[in-house]
């Protein structure tokens, strides 16, 4: 099977813009969740999507939102791009069908960087 | 929330030795993962063990439930095994809680 794809690998923004992210999940995954990273931090959960609903949320502004569609094919939009939304962000998906046994698989990320 | 710690927060070592990376968890947990993260920023799953021991080629983690940690051993190192090493463990809403990882530098 194919691994977690994103698109795009790269992007350079400047303050005030928005921004869209995509994801497409190992074909037969229905949950994706998304993560930003910054410089020499951990992972930071946005949120969580299974079967195009969002199922958890994590502790960030609502500049960042995303949603589903029926194919499990994530995005992910920030907008009003702040210079502190600079990171690696990085979608996972996961088989729900063995949860709480799943692992998670993560796609390349996606680095923005915000002038 | 649970809690995760992971220690040591930064190791370096020469190619070829020994290293045990920890993960405390404040609460009992049904799910519980170990991932590296390359220099370049890819996430791989290294191994899916809520509890019990598992074996990996020069990877092995144990998990001791009833105590609230797991331990991810690395024997020979080599210098591909850098990176940063994260544990998640996963709370009973779904989401993955992270520790902030041990960053590990293996020298030529």
């Amino acid at each position: 099977k194919a691994g977690v794809t994103q698109t795009p690998r790269y992007l350079i923004k400047t303050r005030g813009q928005q921004v869209t992210l995509s994801c497409s999940p190992i074909s037969g995954h229905r949950s994706v969740s998304w993560y930003q990273q910054t410089p020499g931090q951990g992972l930071q959960f946005l949120f969580e999507y299974f079967s195009e609903t969002q199922r958890n949320k994590g502790n960030f502004p609502g500049r960042f939102s995303g949603r589903q569609f029926s194919n499990s094919r994530s995005e992910m939009n920030v907008s009003t791009l702040e210079l502190g939304d600079s990171a690696l962000y990085l979608c996972a998906s996961s088989d729900v069908t063995s949860w709480p046994t799943d692992t998670q698989y993560f796609g390349p990320g996606t680095r923005l960087t915000v002038l | 929330g649970i809690q995760v710690e992971q220690s040591p927060p930064d190791l370096i070592l020469q190619e070829g030795a020994n290293s045990t990376l920890r993960c405390n968890f404040s609460d009992s947990v049904n799910n519980l993962q170990w991932f590296h993260q390359n220099p370049w920023g890819q996430l791989i799953n290294l191994f899916y063990i809520p509890s019990g021991t598992k074996q990996n080629g020069r990877l092995s983690a144990t998990t001791v439930a009833t105590e609230r940690y797991s331990l991810l051993y690395i024997s020979s190192s080599q210098t591909t095994d850098s990176g940063v090493y994260f544990c998640a463990v996963r709370e009973s809403n779904y989401q993955l809680i992270w520790g902030a990882g041990t960053k590990l530098i293996i020298k030529p």
